[in-house]
């Protein structure tokens, strides 16, 4: 039973333009969701979070967008950047601050020149 | 944020058996996290490591077969045991500090033939 799907295993972008990252979750108690970028040989490094009683939340190039009526959250990068180039994992938890993360599976994503 | 360190960083193993990674954080935690991420896979948590008490396992995974230690604050070690290939994974710790973020550490990354 995956709990937190992403749909999209990898996403190409040109240099510049908005990179668009979705999710899509199934457990309506989850309340608090966050990014986490990964480069490979690394473990994920914590992008952005957002709480379930927000709709959105912003920190530089990055936005996450929360629709709890649609269970969706999506990580918006602009403008994208070779360096955002990475697997991108968004995860849930039952409340803020909580131990158990949920991921996704993953989004590959590539920034292109 | 923390600073965690993890040992080895990459292991080749013949099934059958075992192998001790373990994870270093540079301020004392509470708690301590292992998750598993198998090959084209999203990251699963193993246990939650308390320090003075018994690991929480979830679902699906056993003390016998993920023995776990956390003898202080700052130290944790998992133990994959009587390996197989299906164990082949990368195997990370993380740790949750000051804003109910959990970091990780860089992951060993096991193949076992």
């Amino acid at each position: 039973d995956q709990q937190v799907k992403q749909n999209s295993p990898s996403l190409s972008v040109q240099e510049g333009r908005i990179s668009i990252l979705n999710c899509d979750y199934t457990n309506s108690m989850f309340d608090y969701f966050l990014w986490y970028k990964k480069y490979p040989a690394e473990g994920p490094t914590f992008l952005i979070s957002i709480s379930s009683i927000k709709d959105k939340n912003e920190d530089g190039r990055f936005t996450v967008f929360l629709n709890k009526s649609a269970k969706h959250l999506s990580l918006h990068i602009v403008p994208s950047q070779p360096g955002d180039s990475a697997v991108y994992f968004c995860a849930a938890s039952l409340i803020q601050g909580a131990q158990k993360l949920v991921f996704g599976q993953g989004t590959r994503l590539t920034i292109n020149p | 944020s923390a600073v965690i360190s993890q040992k080895p960083s990459r292991d080749i193993c013949q099934r059958g058996t075992s192998l001790t990674i373990q994870c270093q954080v540079d301020s004392q935690v509470t708690m301590m996290f292992w998750y598993r991420q198998q090959p084209g896979q999203s990251l699963t948590l193993i246990a939650t490591a308390n320090q003075g008490s018994e690991a929480t396992y979830e679902s699906g995974f056993v003390i016998d077969k993920f023995p776990i230690s956390r003898p202080n604050l700052t130290f944790s070690t998992l133990t994959v045991s009587n390996m197989s290939p299906e164990d082949s994974s990368i195997y990370l710790c993380s740790v949750t500090s000051g804003r109910d973020i959990q970091y990780f550490g860089a992951g060993t990354r096991l193949s076992v033939l």
